[in-house]
């Protein structure tokens, strides 16, 4: 089975761009988190969807938004790029039941982002 | 709020030493936790889980974990490490239930393991 896939691995943007990141989760998986992991931060969770909703959302500015289709694929949207954006972007696709069982998720490689 | 710490930041280890990794948590009830680890350039990946049943969980390439309840910990072992185990570990902990749940990661452990 495929794994997650993350398009593209690598991007440049300068400030004020924006910037949308795919997301491709496993056959089968109907959740899709993304992640934003930095150096000093570690991995702090942007937002979860399940069947195409926002199902839970962490603490970022509205700048960062979602979205997920009926195939379960998913983009992540960051307008107006500050420097600080410059980080490794993660997407998890689970499952997606609530048991804590089947929310186990399996990572894609990640987009790493630089904001010049 | 939740959180999860892991109190060693960077640690370094000749090979064959034993190594034990720390991870709390901030919050009680029913948890379900996880260490992932990330080789240099390379996605995370699940080491090991524990859900429910026998508190100490054997992973992946001779790693295991053990969680004790009363002081809220999940630490990491492996009783001789490999050049090979050199990486990024990060514990997690996924806490809540419907809407209210998530997946919340501590900083991460930088293990580097000298020949």
């Amino acid at each position: 089975k495929a794994g997650v896939t993350q398009t593209p691995r690598y991007l440049i943007k300068t400030r004020g761009q924006q910037v949308t990141l795919s997301c491709s989760p496993i056959s089968g998986h109907r959740s899709v988190s993304w992640y934003q992991q930095t150096p000093g931060q570690g991995l702090q969770f942007l937002f979860e969807y399940f069947s195409e909703t926002q199902r839970n959302k962490g603490n970022f500015p509205g700048r960062f938004s979602g979205r997920q289709f009926s195939n379960s694929r998913s983009e992540m949207n960051v307008s107006t790029l500050e420097l600080g954006d410059s980080a490794l972007y993660l997407c998890a696709s689970s499952l997606g039941a609530t048991s804590g069982r089947y929310r186990e998720q399996f990572f894609g490689p990640g987009t790493r982002l630089t904001v010049l | 709020a939740q959180s999860v710490s892991q109190h060693n930041h960077h640690v370094i280890l000749s090979e064959a030493a034993s190594l034990e990794l720390g991870c709390n948590y901030s919050y009680g009830g029913t948890v379900n936790l996880f260490w992932y680890v990330q080789y240099p350039g390379q996605h995370l990946q699940l080491l090991l889980k524990y859900f429910s049943g026998d508190p100490l969980v054997k992973g992946i390439k001779g790693f295991e974990a053990e969680f004790i309840k009363s002081k809220f910990s999940f630490n990491l072992r492996k009783p001789s490490v490999q050049w090979s185990d050199t990486a990024e570990y990060f514990c997690a902990v996924f806490k809540g239930a419907g809407t209210a749940s998530k997946l919340t990661f501590g900083t991460g452990t930088r293990l580097q393991v000298t020949l």
